[in-house]
């Protein structure tokens, strides 16, 4: 069946340093994949989108790269700051306008 | 522009009752789109709709309906509310030829 899977664990870091969140999946074959930050009690905004036949994609401080022999996309933040702590969310699309999630990682960015 | 509005933010629900949770968005977008998500889980789609009058089943789409007269508005009714159906709501829309989805702010649903 397929699969999305995302650190369940919160990812600690210190301010300044890189953050890095990893997506997995299985069974699929992503015509793209999304990645939305989430705040508590907030719906998901959308960050960085990026294509199957694109290796990486970049956003001011965001980075994305996209591995499809990997299966796995990676979603970095350089020079992390406070103000980045939230729940970040992989979503894939598969075909039929239609995106599936994953469960998120929190990220809390320290002092 | 509003963006995607969603009411009521909370709503207390006794099982079997039903409900209407609304959903407008101001930006024209052809697509929308219900999810649920659960603590500590991901977001499941329910119920999406890619125009006004087509509407389409999504992963948990069972004891929902939903309607979509306008491009405007998009509501998911709950009928016989179950403690299952305990959750936050999300709306979201997108316009045709862009895949980010615009969310809207949730409700949440608590059935007792």
């Amino acid at each position: 069946s397929q699969k999305i899977e995302q650190n369940s664990e919160a990812l600690n870091i210190q301010e300044g340093k890189t953050a890095t969140l990893t997506c997995n999946y299985t069974n699929y074959s992503p015509a793209y994949l999304q990645w939305y930050r989430q705040d508590p009690g907030r719906g998901p905004v959308f960050l960085l989108l990026i294509r199957e036949n694109e290796k990486e994609k970049r956003k001011e401080r965001l980075k994305v790269t996209f591995d499809t022999t990997l299966k796995q996309s990676l979603f970095h933040i350089t020079a992390s700051q406070p103000a980045d702590s939230a729940t970040y969310l992989c979503a894939l699309e598969g075909g039929g306008n239609k995106l599936t999630f994953g469960t998120g990682t929190q990220l809390k960015v320290e002092l | 522009n509003a963006g995607v509005t969603q009411t009521p933010k909370f709503r207390i629900l006794k099982i079997g009752q039903s409900m209407t949770l609304q959903c407008t968005q101001d930006m024209n977008h052809n697509y929308m789109y219900w999810y649920r998500q659960d603590p500590g889980m991901g977001l499941k789609l329910i119920y999406y709709s890619v125009g006004a009058g087509i509407t389409d089943k999504g992963e948990v789409p069972n004891g929902y309906n939903v309607s979509r007269s306008t491009t405007e508005d998009f509501p998911l009714r709950l009928e016989l509310a179950a403690p299952s159906q305990t959750s936050v709501y999300f709306c979201a829309s997108r316009p045709t030829g862009n895949n980010e989805q615009f969310f809207g702010p949730g409700t949440r649903l608590t059935v007792l």
